[in-house]
């Protein structure tokens, strides 16, 4: 099963100030057919996740443009360029290459 | 408006069985892959399977093969985990989503507690 790594598990941000989480997975992501299958989601307290980021760097429909995803191969990023109070909750990274799909343990967003 | 309704979680007894339903309404479900996935209380995400839009191809994570089983009619625009040989590690909210590789549409989730 292809692991995946997120750093950090938590960060704590100034509204207005830039975040970064990373996303590290044990084997290349780069499918047979040229994609690359990774995805980030955010989980708002008491809410079911929701899709931000599919195919390392596309934002889903009406994802604000602060969000923005990059990386390949082994290693991705999400970054938010200033955080604004609704950010918060747990982002995860998802692969979905090979089966089983699998999930980072989450990075838990707060703000200061 | 694209809806995904779970039901049927519970209490139920280890090595128990329990049958989820996922109402599906605002989008063509027949032409959609389906998946679950599972949140154990404080803990992160793990997917539990999948299931292609005919029925005929479905995928599962070890830790639940040959005890739960995905189905779907499409007929009545609803998809269904049957869970056998519960066990305490099963206890978490299902959730059930729609399928593109990406999760794009997700219900409210139903929670399955696994207890004597």
């Amino acid at each position: 099963d292809i692991v995946m790594t997120q750093t950090p598990l938590s960060l704590s941000v100034t509204p207005g100030q830039p975040a970064s989480i990373s996303c590290k997975s044990s084997q290349s992501l780069l499918h047979r057919d040229g994609k690359t299958y990774l995805y980030w989601y955010l989980q708002k307290p008491g809410q079911p996740p929701q899709l931000l980021i599919y195919e390392v760097s596309n934002r889903f429909s009406g994802v604000p443009d602060r969000f923005s995803g990059s990386g390949s191969g082994t290693d991705f990023t999400l970054k938010i360029s200033r955080v604004e109070a609704e950010d918060v909750g747990v982002y995860y990274c998802k692969q979905s290459t090979q089966h089983p799909k699998t999930f980072g343990q989450g990075t838990k967003l707060e703000i200061k | 408006e694209v809806q995904l309704v779970e039901s049927g979680g519970g209490l139920v007894q280890p090595g128990g069985s329990l049958r989820l339903s996922c109402a599906a309404s605002g989008f063509t479900f027949s032409t959609s892959w389906m998946t679950w996935v599972r949140q154990a209380p404080g803990k992160g995400l793990e997917w539990v399977g999948n299931i292609k839009q005919d029925g005929s191809d479905k995928n599962y994570v070890d830790s639940v093969k040959g005890r739960f089983i995905i189905s779907r009619d499409n007929a009545k625009n609803s998809l269904y985990l049957q869970m056998n040989s519960l066990r305490a590690e099963d206890t978490a909210v299902y959730y059930c989503a729609r399928d593109f590789t990406y999760f794009d549409y997700w219900g409210q989730g139903t929670l399955v507690t696994v207890s004597s």
